[in-house]
């Protein structure tokens, strides 16, 4: 089965860059989705297709992949940004979405 | 403005069946795709289940395949998860959530906030 892999935890201190990868094999010809989960909260979508924000996503976060991997970038990171976040591609050989394992982001 | 709002979690025993309900609202049910996905405490997210918009076509996760049926009925616009064989590694937060697209192969623009099942003797 397709396996989709992130890093644990992100750290980056306020009003920088922070990228989130997501790796997996020949994952850009995949369009790759990500959420955003803030503790006791269900999960929203952030970026869909690569690099498309739905309505009311800032333009601070932004997406792209390529190759085998996949990347969100959250730019002039705030302290709000502070939540796990996940990966997602569609595998059409299993016929069933997976989730990557997830990234702690954590503001300095 | 659209709303999933799932029920039905419940302490249940080992081997234990339930069955989980989703009520939707603010869309067009009968033309997305719809999905359950889990949440074990501290744990990342699991997919469990899809439903095509027209009921024809599901899929499941391995880890709950024969134990697990999902169905819909779109003239409640309603989704379920009927759970049987229950077993403690099933204890999670289960989430309703809204494919983008009809077949399930799309992106998920909406969640609803979960119900939770806990397995325990």
């Amino acid at each position: 089965s397709y396996v989709l892999t992130q890093p644990p935890s992100v750290s980056v201190a306020p009003r920088q860059t922070a990228r989130i990868t997501c790796g997996g094999y020949i994952i850009g010809s995949k369009s790759v989705h990500w959420y955003q989960q803030k503790p006791g909260q269900a999960p929203v979508l952030v970026v869909h297709d690569d690099y498309d924000r739905p309505s009311g996503i800032p333009e601070r976060f932004s997406g792209s992949n390529s190759g085998n991997t996949a990347t969100l970038t959250i730019s002039r990171v705030e302290a709000g940004d502070e939540a796990d976040y996940y990966c997602h591609v569609w595998d059409p050989t299993s016929d069933q979405p997976v989730f990557g394992g997830g990234t702690k982001l954590t503001v300095l | 403005e659209v709303q999933l709002v799932e029920s039905g979690g419940v302490v249940v025993q080992p081997g234990g069946s339930l069955r989980l309900s989703c009520a939707a609202s603010g869309f067009n049910f009968d033309e997305c795709a719809m999905h359950w996905v889990r949440q074990a405490p501290g744990k990342g997210l699991e997919w469990v289940s899809f439903i095509s918009l027209d009921g024809v076509r599901t899929n499941y996760a391995d880890s709950v395949k024969g134990r697990f049926t999902i169905s819909r009925d779109n003239s409640k616009k309603s989704l379920y998860l009927q759970i049987s064989s229950l077993r403690a590694e099933d204890s999670a937060l289960y989430y309703c959530t809204k494919d983008r697209g009809s077949r399930g192969s799309n992106y998920l623009d909406h969640w609803g906030q979960g119900t939770l099942v806990t397995v325990s003797s």
